[in-house]
């Protein structure tokens, strides 16, 4: 398997733009995270799926961020309108099972900066 | 809020080195914890997911320790060569009641100098 594969791995846009994330998981993977990387708060879970449904979105910052996953093999980390605090390296990973002593595989992430 | 500590913050040593670094948790609710590898431009790789009191693992020159009851986990490099220079994270993982997601520190930054 190539692992949890993200895209793009470079954003570059500008304030006030969408922006898309994709994450396709590691085949036969039920769970989905997406995590988002800053100086200031280290590695911070935005939210998760299980078989597909979000089980917790707690750590989504506001309304402007939004995700899906459509089916097992696709997720998607919507920010709209996007703005300069939003840059940051955004990590899809994914795990067998939900349980927390299952392993979690990271994607290579993408690098979002909003100008 | 889950808070989940490590230090030290960051670490330089010479190769050949053995290190050790901490990281607490908090000692209820405990399920897991899991320890990552992370290299600069890479992505975190998992080393070793703890759950037991007193468990101990290991990997060739690394291996973690973990007291659930007093809330921490001990990660030793022994022999620390250059390309162990890396970030280190752990993770606390809670019980099923407080949903499956894991609480990372902030990491361990580690530098081996040849």
């Amino acid at each position: 398997d190539a692992g949890v594969i993200q895209s793009p791995r470079h954003e570059v846009t500008e304030m006030g733009q969408e922006v898309t994330l994709r994450c396709k998981p590691i085949s036969g993977h039920n769970s989905l995270f997406w995590y988002r990387q800053t100086m200031m708060r280290g590695l911070e879970l935005l939210i998760y799926f299980n078989n597909n449904v979000p089980i917790d979105d707690s750590g989504m910052p506001e309304d402007r961020f939004s995700a899906k996953m459509p089916n097992a093999s696709f997720s998607t980390l919507k920010i709209q309108p996007s703005e300069p605090r939003d840059s940051a390296v955004y990590f899809c990973a994914s795990s067998y099972r939900r349980q927390a002593n299952t392993e979690a595989f990271f994607g290579q992430g993408t690098r979002l900066t909003v100008v | 809020i889950l808070n989940v500590e490590q230090s030290p913050q960051s670490l330089h040593v010479q190769e050949g080195d053995s290190t050790n670094f901490t990281c607490s948790f908090p000692s209820s609710n405990f399920y897991a914890l899991h320890w990552y590898r992370w290299e600069t431009a890479k992505s975190p790789e998992a080393l070793f997911v703890m759950t037991l009191n007193g468990d101990e693992k290991k990997k060739g020159r690394i291996s973690a320790t973990l007291n659930t009851k007093e809330g921490y986990s001990y990660l030793y490099i022994k022999g620390s060569q250059p390309e162990d220079s890396a970030t280190y994270l752990c993770a606390f993982g809670g019980e099923e009641t407080s949903g499956s997601r894991l609480t990372f520190g902030e990491g361990t930054q580690l530098t081996v100098n040849p």
